[in-house]
């Protein structure tokens, strides 16, 4: 595997489920970060991991729940998720806080 | 509030005209400056990256952009589009002392015509 990948790639998932989506950087990086895409909106960013250690959550609902076991792994953990949730979660990392990030493929997401 | 900018949310272009898609930030001090693009059902891929030094700067696929401060603008440009190039670009701004963040404009997607 290179560069940064998420599984799984489709999620559907019931507002009372529990799911967690992965995100593995094969890059070496140190820092790692989840973005939430929404149709017609701009990239959010959801949460900031720098040296396993999280640096930013931009006000996100507690439904979200993210982990960094290490500087290659990232999860995101869902629960009771809204309808409004449905939307492509993308992974990215970068080599400290100040240069380009590299992105996964996305996991989309459908909350029903 | 730093804000970005990207006043085109679809651009079509015939396949060989040129293209500029537009960018502009909202920021006081000088940031630094990205050109992604997506696919559809895929992620972002970086074209090109401004830090400092020389503003045009040259990217993958052919794209160039131009860092303009007194007009805080950083525009995409081709001078040939490739019936390929159709997809979603996103310009992004990051900020110094503010631990990685990145701002992304709403993005403008290119259809090219044949």
């Amino acid at each position: 595997e290179t560069g940064v990948t998420q599984t799984p790639r489709h999620l559907v998932m019931g507002m009372t489920n529990k799911k967690s989506l992965k995100c593995e950087q094969h890059l070496g990086h140190n820092a790692m970060y989840w973005y939430k895409q929404s149709a017609k909106k701009p990239l959010e960013l959801m949460f900031v991991y720098s040296l396993e250690e999280r640096v930013e959550n931009n006000s996100v609902p507690s439904r979200f729940s993210p982990e960094c076991p290490n500087s290659s792994h990232l999860f995101l953990h869902l629960h009771t998720l809204q309808p409004e949730d449905s939307a492509l979660y993308l992974c990215a990392s970068s080599q400290g806080p100040y240069n380009e990030q590299f992105f996964g493929p996305g996991t989309r997401l459908t909350v029903l | 509030a730093q804000s970005v900018t990207q006043p085109d949310i679809h651009i079509t272009v015939s396949e060989g005209a040129s293209l500029e898609l537009r960018c502009n930030y909202s920021y006081g001090a000088t940031p630094y400056l990205f050109w992604y693009v997506q696919s559809p059902g895929q992620g972002l891929q970086l074209l090109l990256k401004y830090f400092s030094g020389d503003t045009l700067v040259q990217g993958i696929k052919g794209f160039e952009a131009e860092f303009k401060r007194s007009q805080s603008s950083f525009n995409l440009r081709k001078p040939s589009v490739h019936w390929s190039d159709a997809a979603e670009y996103f310009c992004a701004v990051g900020i110094y002392n503010q631990g990685g963040k990145l701002i992304f404009g709403q993005g403008t997607e290119l259809s090219v015509k044949p």
